[in-house]
């Protein structure tokens, strides 16, 4: 069955400084969607990519698809304490019914 | 405008005890719907998505099941918890099988 693997599982980072967080594909992704959730809370759309190379930004936030559809990062620059929280890719499962399937995760602390 | 609203928040449950979660959206009809759950450390897991009314798809065998009574309208039951039914429960919708997800608020069950 896919799998999504995500790194790092923890980040700490000091505001102001960029970072990235990988999301890998045991298959090719058909569709691949990143959210962010704040702790205990439900999740947030951010980005939805699925064109291989393709690229969207939103604020500071930017998301790429490598042109083998097997990978994503997601890049933030100049973080602030606002991005605080858990991010999440998932990919289509491809059902037919949307079924999304997620990686376990990274928690992205952010110190002022 | 779309809304989704799942309740409760946080919910303590005794082990043997049914367990009953609701999630409503409003402003759309004839949406997905979805029921995920999120273990401590690990990344969500769809456990029922829903295309119609009384048309309910089990993705992983468990100790729960789910109906949905009316277009908008899905429920998470148990009829009785089990100590490894803990964890974050998400309610989701999305417009067809190709939209993003939008997700609820979530309820944090623990089973004691």
């Amino acid at each position: 069955s896919q799998e999504l693997e995500q790194s790092p599982q923890s980040l700490i980072v000091q505001e102001g400084k960029n970072l990235t967080i990988n999301c890998t594909s045991s298959k090719t992704l058909y569709g691949l969607y990143w959210y962010k959730q704040k702790y205990g809370e439900g999740l947030i759309f951010l980005m939805m990519l699925q064109k291989g190379g393709e690229e969207k930004s939103h604020e500071k936030i930017t998301a790429k698809l490598d042109e083998k559809k097997q990978q994503s990062s997601l890049h933030i620059t100049a973080s602030q304490p606002s991005h605080a929280g858990i991010y999440l890719c998932g990919a289509d499962a491809q059902t037919g019914a949307n079924n999304l399937f997620f990686g376990t995760g990274t928690r992205l602390t952010v110190i002022p | 405008s779309q809304t989704i609203h799942q309740w409760p928040a946080t919910l303590v449950q005794p082990v043997g005890s049914p367990l009953s979660l609701e999630c409503t959206v409003e402003g759309t009809s004839n949406p997905n719907l979805y029921w995920y759950r999120q273990a401590a450390g690990r990344g969500l897991q769809l456990l029922f998505y829903s295309i119609g009314i009384d048309q309910i798809s089990s993705e992983v065998p468990q100790n729960l099941s789910a109906s949905r009574p009316q277009d908008r309208q899905f429920i998470l039951s148990s009829k009785k918890l089990l100590l490894s039914d803990s964890g974050f429960y998400l309610c989701a919708w999305s417009p067809n099988a190709v939209e993003k997800l939008f997700f609820g608020s979530g309820t944090q069950l623990s089973v004691l």
